[in-house]
């Protein structure tokens, strides 16, 4: 059964820092793994769609990687700003789902960018 | 940009109630779901819905819940007595192809009391 764990559960920076968000799966067989903003009491937007076959996606300040082999995936986000605190989930697509291309989800990591 | 709708965005009902949760995914997508998120925890798949039929449910989604499309816009989540358990966000999603990027909506808060 596939799970997902993300790490840190929380994560608070000043301003500026540079920092990672990790998530780590329990089986390979995925189709892709994506990224997640959520703010609180609001739904999830979509940062980051990487194929199991890439190594990694960017979009302006982040960055995600992914290691399939080893069950992993970061997200790097530069030059943190307060407008970054959020929640940060993953979530995996399992290959062997029929193509329903339903979503596992990690816990989160809740990030907090102090001014 | 194109966004799946959800209404209403918070719903209160009375333990035993039926509920209607709407859901209109974008336009040219052929894959729908609903997802749950009780406070605190994990967001957790229901079901997953294409080509008019079900496709994968979890072991959440009993007989007390049951999904529909009942035109070619809307997408619909009911469940039948509600408990209060079953006090959480639920989430709409849809996706052009089974492996693309999933979109969501911004949720129906549902309290049962």
């Amino acid at each position: 059964k596939q799970e997902v764990t993300q790490i840190p559960a929380a994560l608070s920076v000043p301003e500026g820092e540079n920092l990672v968000l990790n998530c780590s799966f329990t089986d390979s067989a995925i189709y892709n793994l994506q990224w997640f903003r959520q703010d609180p009491g609001k739904g999830l937007t979509s940062l980051l769609l990487i194929q199991s076959s890439q190594r990694e996606q960017t979009s302006g300040r982040l960055n995600a990687s992914l290691d399939k082999s080893s069950g992993r995936s970061t997200l790097y986000i530069a030059a943190s700003q307060p407008g970054d605190s959020a929640t940060y989930l993953c979530a995996v697509t399992p290959s062997p789902s029929g193509n329903t291309g339903k979503l596992i989800f990690g816990q989160g990591t809740t990030l907090q960018v102090k001014p | 940009e194109p966004e799946v709708t959800q209404t209403p965005s918070h719903q209160v009902t009375q333990m035993g109630q039926e509920v209607i949760l709407r859901c209109v995914p974008i336009s040219n997508h052929l894959y729908f779901y609903w997802y749950r998120q009780i406070l605190g925890q994990k967001v957790e798949f229901l079901v997953s819905f294409y080509n008019n039929e079900i496709s994968e449910k979890s072991e959440i989604f009993d007989d007390q819940f049951s999904v529909e499309r009942p035109d070619g816009s809307n997408f619909t989540l009911k469940i039948r007595s509600t408990k209060l358990e079953d006090s959480a966000m639920y989430f709409c999603a849809s996706r052009k192809e089974g492996n693309t990027e999933a979109f969501f909506g911004q949720g129906t808060r549902l309290t049962v009391v």
